[in-house]
């Protein structure tokens, strides 16, 4: 069974353009869940995605969003890029029934110049 | 509000010796915990989990511990080896609005020296 599968692995930025990062869960999961990590804040919860349908979202600003396609996978995407938003991006998949054990992709690395 | 606190950034420990990770919650509603392994350039991957009605799990050399009245958890690994080095996310599951939430800590950074 093939893992969770985040593209691109590497993204370079400026500052006030937007970008669009790509998740294809684990065949058979429905949720998808959006990370942000960054050294000493841990994973930061962006939003999660069941069936199309956000059902919970973090506390980020209105410039980080999502969506989530019938095939189950997912984008998030960020409009106006700050600093700030340099980070790795993770996305995790879970059957979205249980979700206590999420399985992580290996992320996409944004440098925002 | 950080309801899930790694309070020790990193931790040094020999091979061959017990590492020690602790980890403190807030929310005496978390009815599952975690934790999860992450190695650099890579995704985290999940090591070993305890339910609220348990005080302790044990998987090989991965034992998690829970004191539910202090609100602490803490994962003991022994004997450690330098392959164990890595960042440890500890985590906890809220059943809210119809379905499970989970919630990270910072992590640790363990470092297993020969």
């Amino acid at each position: 069974k093939a893992g969770v599968t985040q593209t691109p692995r590497y993204l370079i930025k400026t500052r006030g353009q937007q970008v669009t990062l790509s998740c294809s869960p684990i065949s058979g999961h429905r949720s998808v869940s959006w990370y942000q990590q960054t050294p000493g804040q841990g994973l930061q919860f962006l939003f999660e995605y069941f069936s199309e349908t956000q059902r919970n979202k973090g506390n980020f600003p209105g410039r980080f969003s999502g969506r989530q396609f019938s095939n189950s996978r997912s984008e998030m995407n960020v409009s106006t890029l700050e600093l700030g938003d340099s980070a790795l991006y993770l996305c995790a998949s879970s059957s979205g029934t249980g979700g206590e054990k999420l399985f992580f992709g290996s992320g996409t690395q944004l440098s925002v110049l | 509000d950080q309801q899930v606190k790694q309070n020790s950034p990193s931790l040094s420990v020999q091979e061959g010796r017990i590492s020690i990770l602790n980890c403190d919650y807030t929310n005496s509603m978390f009815d599952y915990f975690l934790w999860y392994k992450k190695y650099p350039a890579e995704g985290p991957t999940f090591l070993i989990s305890i339910s609220s009605i348990k005080d302790k799990n044990e998987d090989g050399r991965f034992t998690v511990f829970l004191n539910k009245s202090a609100k602490h958890l803490s994962l003991h690994i022994v004997p450690s080896q330098p392959g164990d080095s890595a960042v440890y996310f500890c985590a906890a599951i809220i059943f809210s609005g119809g379905y499970n939430k989970l919630i990270f800590g910072a992590g640790t950074r363990l470092a297993v020296h020969p």
